[in-house]
C-alpha cells in the first residue's frame, strides 16, 4: 500500500493564479480532511469529506474548494492564490466509525505565493 | 472552547537523558487523546493514543504517555532520547463529533545534543 500520496511536493504560484493540490489513498478510508501547517500554529483544519460526495467546511475554508467523486481522491482547488496561501498543505486519511481511530498522513506540499 | 495547548515552543534535552513534553487540553465530551511526530520534510505519524482503560498507555519508540483527567494533561516521555527522536510532537485531541474532527497543538520542536 502506498498509503496517502500528495502531488506536488512544492509549488510557486503568482497572486491570482489557481491550481488543485492532488490527494490520494489507497486504504479504502471513507474520512479525508485538508490541513494546512503554518509555523507555531500547528494544524488548522480546511476541509473535511466522510465520503464521496460529501464534504464540509472546517476551521479555515476561505479561498479553497474541495471535491469527493471517488473514495480514493480528495483535491483541494486554491482559486485565486494569495500571499496568505503560503503554507504547507496535509492531507489525511482514517476509517470512520470510531473517534479513536488516527489518521494517517500524506508527506505535504510546500506552496509558496508570490 | 475546544483546545489543545502546548506551552514549550521547543525543548533541548542530551542524548540518554529523560524527556517530558507537556499537553494540556479543553474538550467537552470524553476525549480521545493522541501524540504525533514529525520527522523534517515529512507527515505526521502516530505515537501512540488514549481512549479508555489503562490511563498509562505505550507507544511505539519507547515513548509513554499518562492521561490524568484531573489535570486534563496528557504528557508524553521517554526515559532515554537518542539522536533519532529529534522532531516536532503534536498533541491532539479528537471526539465523536461530526467528522471525526480532531485539534491539534501548536506543537514541541524537540533538539537533542550529544
Amino acid at each position: 500500500n502506498a498509503g496517502v500520496t500528495q502531488t506536488p511536493k512544492f509549488r510557486i504560484l503568482k497572486i491570482g493564479q489557481s491550481m488543485t493540490l492532488q490527494c490520494t489513498q489507497d486504504m479504502n478510508h471513507n474520512y479525508m480532511y485538508w490541513y494546512r501547517q503554518d509555523p507555531g500554529m500547528g494544524l488548522k483544519l480546511i476541509y473535511y469529506s466522510v465520503g464521496a460526495g460529501i464534504t464540509d467546511k472546517g476551521e479555515v475554508p476561505n479561498g479553497y474548494n474541495v471535491s469527493r467523486s471517488t473514495t480514493e481522491d480528495f483535491p483541494l482547488r486554491l482559486e485565486l492564490a494569495a500571499p496568505s496561501q503560503t503554507s504547507v498543505y496535509f492531507c489525511a486519511s482514517r476509517p470512520g466509525l470510531a473517534a479513536y481511530n488516527e489518521q494517517f498522513f500524506g508527506p505535504g506540499t510546500r506552496l509558496t505565493v508570490l | 472552547a475546544q483546545s489543545v495547548t502546548q506551552p514549550d515552543i521547543h525543548i533541548t534535552v542530551s542524548e540518554g537523558a529523560s524527556l517530558e513534553l507537556r499537553c494540556n487540553y479543553s474538550y467537552g465530551a470524553t476525549p480521545y487523546l493522541f501524540w504525533y511526530v514529525q520527522s523534517p520534510g515529512q507527515g505526521l505519524q502516530l505515537l501512540l493514543k488514549y481512549f479508555s482503560g489503562d490511563t498509562l498507555v505505550q507507544g511505539i519508540k519507547g515513548f509513554e504517555a499518562e492521561f490524568k483527567r484531573s489535570q486534563s494533561s496528557f504528557n508524553l516521555r521517554k526515559p532515554s532520547v537518542h539522536w533519532s527522536d529529534a522532531a516536532e510532537y503534536f498533541c491532539a485531541v479528537g471526539g465523536n463529533t461530526g467528522g471525526f474532527k480532531t485539534i491539534f497543538g501548536a506543537g514541541t520542536r524537540l533538539f537533542v545534543k550529544a
